[in-house]
């Protein structure tokens, strides 16, 4: 158990439908960040939040957004949804002060949440 | 940009040593990452080098050369239980996200 909590565990939905997808990191840690991983793509960094603030964005389409609540509990909002869209969405979280180091990159995931649109 | 060059998979027989190899391109570099993911679960962070060299952990090694863009994990007296996926990973150019290789799938049978 990494200490970092996603819900829901399972989603389905339908095409142009709207999802949110939240995670919770591991106490003590405030940077959080959003992975999705399709079979074709492996993978993909999406976003990075630290503390509340947006940090790095990597590959996240405009249909999609995210944000960090004051708790810390991040969500993933994802919109007009397409069959593409269905993949594996992590979220991980780490130490470290916000910049990219070592304590940053060593990651701890969520179990994530498994996307179908259909 | 990046690239990550990974095997897509590999096999291997209880108590055997096994290599997978990583190559990359990158613009900058801020060390190597390995992460293990088992199938339908969380990747989880196994090492990282920063500087030439061998590191241990236990049954895991991970090697690297920066002059030649290429790491090694090397995994020891494999358990069935060592089945999974293999993550190579770098940062980008910026420093700023973690790019991954679409990972080594090790079958380890008895």
């Amino acid at each position: 158990d990494s200490g970092v909590t996603q819900t829901p565990k399972h989603l389905i939905t339908a095409t142009g439908q709207r999802v949110t997808l939240r995670c919770s990191p591991r106490s003590g840690d405030l940077s959080v960040y959003w992975y999705q991983q399709s079979l074709d793509q492996g993978l993909q960094f999406l976003i990075q939040y630290y503390n509340g603030e947006e940090r790095a964005k990597g590959n996240i389409l405009e249909r999609f957004s995210a944000q960090q609540f004051p708790d810390l509990h991040s969500e993933l909002n994802l919109s007009s949804l397409e069959l593409g869209d269905s993949a594996l969405y992590f979220c991980a979280s780490s130490a470290g002060d916000g910049g990219w180091d070592v304590e940053s990159y060593e990651q701890y995931f969520g179990p994530g949440t498994r996307l179908t649109v259909t | 940009g990046q690239n990550i060059d990974q095997p897509t998979e590999m096999t291997a027989t209880e108590g055997a040593i096994v290599q997978i190899n990583c190559t990359y391109q990158t613009s900058g570099f801020n060390g190597l990452f390995w992460y293990q993911q088992h199938a339908g679960e969380a990747p989880t962070f196994l090492s990282y080098n920063v500087l030439d060299g061998l590191e241990e952990k236990g049954r895991f090694s991970s090697f690297l050369s920066r002059s030649k863009g290429y790491s090694y994990l090397l995994l020891k007296e494999l358990q069935m239980k060592d089945s999974a996926s293999y993550l190579c990973a770098v940062p980008n150019q910026a420093g700023t996200a973690l790019i991954f290789g679409k990972g080594t799938t090790l079958s380890v049978s008895s």
